[in-house]
């Protein structure tokens, strides 16, 4: 029972372009997001998140957008940077329930 | 701020024995959560706990188990182990329940590997 997606395992992009990372869910009760990055051998880091209330919430190089209707959301990442090369997690919660993470998509950004 | 510590990083055990992890949260935080990380599958809850007491528990045998100290330090316990119990344990805390919408800070986890 995967009520949160991530269908790309992997992306690349070049230094200095976008990067931008998928998430689809299937509950709508889910009501609060989340995005974590993680480097090997660290656990996940807190990026950033957005409540159901809202579309789009912005950090920096960091944006994320919920789309309520299609159960979707996407973090964006612009510039990105070298440093950013990680693999990230969407998660989502409901009132009352545990928090559901996708098993992630690996970002490569090349110099 | 120290951060979410969990001991030990590594861990090598065989199939039956039992295992004991530990969680220190983020001081002033009371909420402490446990995931399992296997490769290719995101984290997958195990349960929640808040002020000593389990809120959640995720899909998982019941040779899973863990408890929560007044002290808000969080132990998880797994029995009669088998192979495909080894994975990254990861533990995150946070200020309140994960119903209050809130960031989980997470520990760097306990490698657990079952011979």
């Amino acid at each position: 029972d995967q009520q949160v997606k991530q269908n790309s395992p992997s992306l690349s992009v070049q230094e200095g372009r976008i990067s931008i990372l998928n998430c689809d869910y299937t509950n709508s009760m889910f009501d609060y997001f989340l995005w974590y990055k993680k480097y090997p051998a660290e656990g996940p880091t807190f990026l950033i998140s957005i409540s159901s209330i809202k579309d789009k919430n912005e950090d920096g190089r960091f944006t994320v957008f919920l789309n309520k209707s299609a159960k979707h959301l996407s973090l964006h990442i612009v510039p990105s940077q070298p440093g950013d090369s990680a693999v990230y997690f969407c998660a989502a919660s409901a009132e009352g329930s545990d928090m559901r993470f996708g098993a992630g998509t690996r970002l490569t950004v090349k110099p | 701020k120290a951060g979410v510590t969990q001991t030990p990083r590594y861990l090598i055990k065989t199939r039956g024995q039992q295992v004991t992890l530990s969680c220190s949260p983020i001081s002033g935080h009371r909420s402490v959560s446990w995931y399992q990380q296997t490769p290719g599958q995101g984290l997958q809850f195990l349960f929640e706990y808040f002020s000593e007491t389990q809120r959640n528990k995720g899909n998982f045998p019941g040779r899973f188990s863990g408890r929560q100290f007044s002290n808000s330090r969080s132990e998880m316990n797994v029995s009669t182990l088998e192979l495909g119990d080894s994975a990254l344990y990861l533990c995150a805390s946070s200020l309140g329940p994960t119903r209050d919408n809130q960031p989980q800070h997470f520990g760097d986890g306990t490698r657990l590997s079952i011979l």
